[in-house]
């Protein structure tokens, strides 16, 4: 079945970076946009951005430019969010999402999210 | 940046009644990008409704979208024990970033 596998929890010190990944199984990894999505302790859902698989175009919330790099592996079907300069109010669920448009030639996205990973705690403390 | 509001924050309603969340928009949103998520604790958000009103794939028929502009609702129409849970609302304007509501807790009465 389709599913997005994320990585394990992670602790950071505030200034580092964390880079979790997001394997997609159960269909054609390069077809599908992914969204990355966080939610701090008790909080609602914030984007992030995305990440074209085929192509590895990205756009990114303008909150976290210059601090988010999202890229894919497409030899192994994953995609890649890494947050740098980390502080402890980056300290959240990290989800990756795909989005039910398509990529390729006549590319479109559908603009919300049909399948999620389960999330990877994120904690940032000193 | 489009801000929604969900309302009420939280709301509580006995099993096999009718639940109504609403969501509104700062400014008029796209029918094509409006959408419904579920969350229960310690779980992903799982999609319930796209474009407004499409029901995702499995998602039973006592859910239910409706809504333009700037005012969405979604509908329960008879509360069944797991139907218990967070619900966001979601809108894709002309540019990222995406938007999510506050959440709207639906709790047992």
């Amino acid at each position: 079945q389709v599913q997005l596998v994320q990585s394990g929890a992670e602790v950071k010190k505030p200034g580092a970076s964390v880079k979790v990944s997001c394997k997609a199984s159960g269909y054609s990894f390069s077809d599908y946009y992914i969204h990355w999505v966080r939610q701090a302790p008790g909080q609602g859902l914030e984007y992030m951005g995305r990440i074209n698989p085929n192509s590895g175009g990205t756009n990114y919330a303008q909150e976290f430019q210059g601090r988010v790099t999202m890229t894919r592996d497409t030899s192994i079907s994953t995609a890649y969010m890494e947050l740098s300069r980390l502080r402890s109010d980056d300290t959240a669920v990290y989800y990756c999402a795909r989005d039910p448009g398509r990529t390729g030639f006549l590319e479109w996205l559908s603009h919300y999210m049909d399948v999620w990973g389960k999330g990877t705690t994120v904690t940032v403390s000193s | 940046e489009i801000v929604l509001t969900q309302s009420p924050g939280t709301l509580s309603v006995s099993p096999g009644e009718r639940a109504t969340l609403s969501c509104r928009a700062s400014q008029s949103v796209s029918s094509s990008y409006l959408a419904w998520y579920q969350q229960k604790p310690g779980q992903a958000p799982r999609l319930l409704i796209y474009g407004a009103s499409s029901r995702a794939t499995g998602i039973p028929d006592r859910f239910s979208g409706s809504g333009s502009g700037t005012d969405f609702t979604l509908t329960i129409s008879r509360l069944e024990p797991e139907d218990f849970a967070v619900y966001y609302c979601q809108q894709y304007g002309s540019s990222l970033p995406y938007t999510f509501g506050q959440g709207t807790k639906l709790e047992i009465k």
